[in-house]
């Protein structure tokens, strides 16, 4: 079983449109996150999740949405997309804020046209 | 001045040969992480720790809190080690985000 899954893996789209990634991680984790690995390879974090509150929001744009239905779950939703916004995105976990390791999913590759 | 550096950027070495890639921080840290990213772009984390040494196979990884640094070593290396290997720093500095190097991209010629 995959500890964490996000999907899609690829994700092409027209500028302009909404789009979501989800991810579920079953490792009984308390806190996920969603990173953007840009062209530099750079991993920013965008949001994390404990227990279903947003405790860290760095200042992205607000077209980007976490929306976490259970603590297993962080999807990432994205309104009006950019051409800047084509990156990877990774979903990751870890036992809670302050330690443990990170588990990552496979990324998904957005490429925005 | 990045607050996590790795050197080095890049490393080419051939199959067979000890690997050391280095990291050094400036902000008081919770703990230091090692992750790997293949080519194909999955990241894996190797090594979370706080102090003195941590070996998994033949990979060691090293921190020393008082010169704020921390060594990831590989033994025997292997064309499959081929990674970017990065360091990444929790602190309570930024409510413990983590903090992230920019990553050494190691290449094992076989």
């Amino acid at each position: 079983d995959t500890a964490v899954s996000q999907t899609p893996k690829y994700l092409v789209t027209q500028m302009g449109n909404d789009k979501s990634i989800k991810c579920e991680q079953n490792l009984g984790h308390d806190t996920m996150y969603w990173y953007k690995q840009d062209s530099k390879k750079f991993l920013k974090i965008m949001f994390s999740y404990n227990n279903k509150e947003l405790i860290i929001n760095e200042t992205v744009p607000n077209r980007f949405s976490p929306k976490s239905p259970d603590k297993a779950h962080l999807n990432l939703h994205i309104n009006s997309l950019e051409l800047g916004d084509s990156a990877v995105y990774f979903c990751a976990s870890s036992h809670s804020t302050t330690g443990g390791k990170l588990f990552f999913g496979s990324g998904t590759q957005l490429s925005v046209l | 001045k990045n607050e996590v550096e790795q050197s080095p950027q890049n490393l080419t070495a051939q199959e067979g040969e000890f690997i050391t890639i280095n990291c050094s921080y400036s902000v008081g840290i919770s703990a230091l992480h090692w992750l790997q990213q293949h080519p194909g772009g999955g990241i894996v984390s190797l090594f979370m720790l706080s102090s003195g040494k941590k070996k998994h196979g033949r990979l060691i990884a090293t921190i020393n809190i008082q010169e704020k640094h921390s060594s990831l070593h590989i033994t025997a290396s292997h064309p499959r080690d081929s990674a970017v290997y990065i360091c990444a720093v929790g602190t309570w500095e930024s409510n413990y985000q983590l903090i992230w190097g920019a990553g050494t991209k190691l290449i094992i010629k076989p």
